[in-house]
């Protein structure tokens, strides 16, 4: 099975630069989308297809991806970006939707 | 606006079966692939399964291959899930997620509120 891997947690001061990544043999090659979960919420699309955003996301929240590693910025991070976010991919060899085991952003 | 409301959770015996719902409205049902999600108490997200618009094509979770079975009406804009045979480690909420598939890759770019399945004796 193909194993998206996350660190569990990632703690920033407010206003900085938040880094979540994402690591897979061979990630680059695959579309990876990130998703948002705030405590007791349901999951929403903050990237998708890499770099994309969905509307109302805003520009400080980026994707990229490259090699063994996708990465999730947050820029100017914020007290509401506190929250579980989550990688996921297509393993389209098993056909199977993969996710990360999921990072919890801490705002100092 | 998009909404999709999961419902036909609860507590069920280890062995037993369930029926999950979810119903759309705020865009056009049949014209989407749709999807279940579940995550445990704590714990990440896992996909469980994924349809087609027109049912022709379904994905099961390989872990999960046998148990559940994924079916939508396109006519009453409804979601399924048939779960037969759970287990205490099937006790989770389930996300009801809109799937937005293309050649290369697929993602869920609208979610449900979840509904949860406890699986206790």
């Amino acid at each position: 099975s193909y194993v998206l891997t996350q660190p569990p947690s990632v703690s920033v001061a407010p206003g900085e630069t938040a880094t979540i990544t994402c690591g897979a043999i061979n990630i680059g090659d695959k579309s990876v989308h990130w998703y948002q979960q705030r405590p007791g919420l349901a999951p929403i699309l903050v990237v998708y297809d890499q770099t994309a955003r969905p509307s109302g996301i805003p520009e400080r929240i980026s994707g990229s991806n490259s090699g063994n590693t996708a990465t999730l910025t947050i820029s100017g991070v914020e007290a509401a970006d506190e929250a579980d976010y989550y990688c996921q991919v297509w393993h389209t060899t098993s056909d199977q939707r993969v996710f990360g085991g999921g990072t919890k952003l801490t705002v100092l | 606006e998009v909404k999709l409301v999961e419902s036909g959770g609860g507590l069920v015996r280890p062995g037993g079966s369930l029926r999950l719902s979810c119903v759309a409205s705020g865009f056009s049902f049949g014209g989407f692939s749709m999807s279940w999600v579940r995550q445990a108490p704590g714990k990440g997200l896992q996909w469980v399964s994924s349809i087609s618009r027109s049912s022709d094509y379904k994905a099961y979770a390989e872990a999960l291959r046998g148990r559940f079975t994924i079916s939508r009406d396109n006519t009453k804009k409804s979601l399924f899930l048939e779960m037969t045979g759970l287990r205490a480690d099937d006790t989770a909420v389930y996300f009801c997620a809109r799937d937005r598939p293309n050649s290369a890759t697929t993602y869920f770019d609208q979610w449900g509120q979840g509904t949860l399945v406890t699986v206790t004796s």
